[in-house]
C-alpha cells in the first residue's frame, strides 16, 4: 500500500518568503508528527496531531511556524518569513494511534528545503 | 533536558566483522527506538523497546535495552555491505507524548568488502 507522501520534493525559496510543505499520511493513521533534520543531525521534534488537533507543539521554534490538518487526514507545515537557518529537510511521520500498545511512527521521503 | 547521544558517529567496518552501537540517554524513558536511514531515503523503523532488559533480533542486527543504565546497544553480527546507512536511536520521554521522540544524532555505518 502507499506509504506517507510529502510535496514538494525539494523547495528553495528566497528569505523573506512563506512556504507550505503538504504532508499525506498512509490512510487511516490518526497521527501525524512534523520532524525537523539538519545536516549530520537526527530529527528534531516540530507538531504531533492526533486527528484534526495538535497534540503537542512544543517543537515548534517560534511563531513563524505553524501547521495545521484540518480534516484529520493531510498536513500542512507553513513557514512565514523564512529565514536561512530554516533550511533543513522536514520530515512527515503517521501511526496508528496504538499499534499493541506501541505506536510506530511511518516516515515519508522528506521535503528538502533551502532557504536562499 | 533529555540528550540522546550515540557513538560512534562514524563506523568503517569489514563485511564478516561483528560491531555495536551505543545509545545513552539521560532521563528516565518509557521506550526506546532504532531507525535506519539510506541516504537520501526516509527513516525505516528496526525496533521498539519498552522495558528494561528488553531484546530484539532482526537478521543481523540485535537490539538490547537496560533502562538502569540509560543504555541501548545496536549489535551488528557478521556485517554485510547491505547493512552500511546510519542508524539512529530516539526516545520518547517518561510521561511525554506520544510524538515527542528525542533522536540522536546518527551513527553512520559503512561496512566494506
Amino acid at each position: 500500500g502507499a506509504g506517507v507522501s510529502q510535496t514538494p520534493s525539494n523547495k528553495v525559496t528566497e528569505k523573506g518568503k512563506y512556504v507550505e510543505l503538504r504532508c499525506d499520511p498512509i490512510s487511516g493513521h490518526t497521527a501525524l508528527y512534523w520532524y525537523r533534520q539538519s545536516l549530520g543531525q537526527g530529527p528534531e521534534f516540530l507538531i504531533y496531531f492526533q486527528g484534526t488537533g495538535a497534540a503537542d507543539d512544543s517543537g515548534l521554534p517560534n511563531d513563524r511556524f505553524f501547521a495545521v490538518r484540518p480534516e484529520g487526514s493531510v498536513s500542512t507545515l507553513k513557514i512565514q518569513r523564512t529565514e536561512r537557518g530554516d533550511s533543513a529537510v522536514y520530515l512527515c511521520a503517521s501511526s496508528l494511534t496504538f499499534t499493541r500498545g506501541v505506536e510506530t511512527q511511518y516516515f515519508g521521503p522528506g521535503t528538502r528545503l533551502l532557504v536562499l | 533536558e533529555l540528550k540522546v547521544e550515540q557513538n560512534p558517529l562514524f563506523l568503517s567496518m569489514q563485511e564478516g566483522k561483528n560491531y555495536t552501537i551505543y545509545c545513552n540517554y539521560s532521563t528516565t524513558s518509557d521506550r526506546l527506538y532504532w531507525y535506519r536511514q539510506d541516504p537520501g531515503k526516509s527513516l525505516e523503523s528496526l525496533f521498539v523497546l519498552l522495558s528494561n532488559g528488553a531484546v530484539k533480533q532482526e537478521g543481523r542486527l540485535m537490539a538490547s535495552l537496560d533502562t538502569k543504565a540509560r543504555l541501548s546497544t545496536l549489535h551488528i553480527t557478521a556485517a554485510v555491505h547491505d547493512l552500511s546507512a546510519t542508524y539512529f536511536c530516539a526516545v520518547r520521554p517518561y510521561g511525554g507524548s506520544q510524538g515527542n521522540l528525542i533522536f540522536g544524532k546518527g551513527t553512520k555505518l559503512s561496512v566494506k568488502p
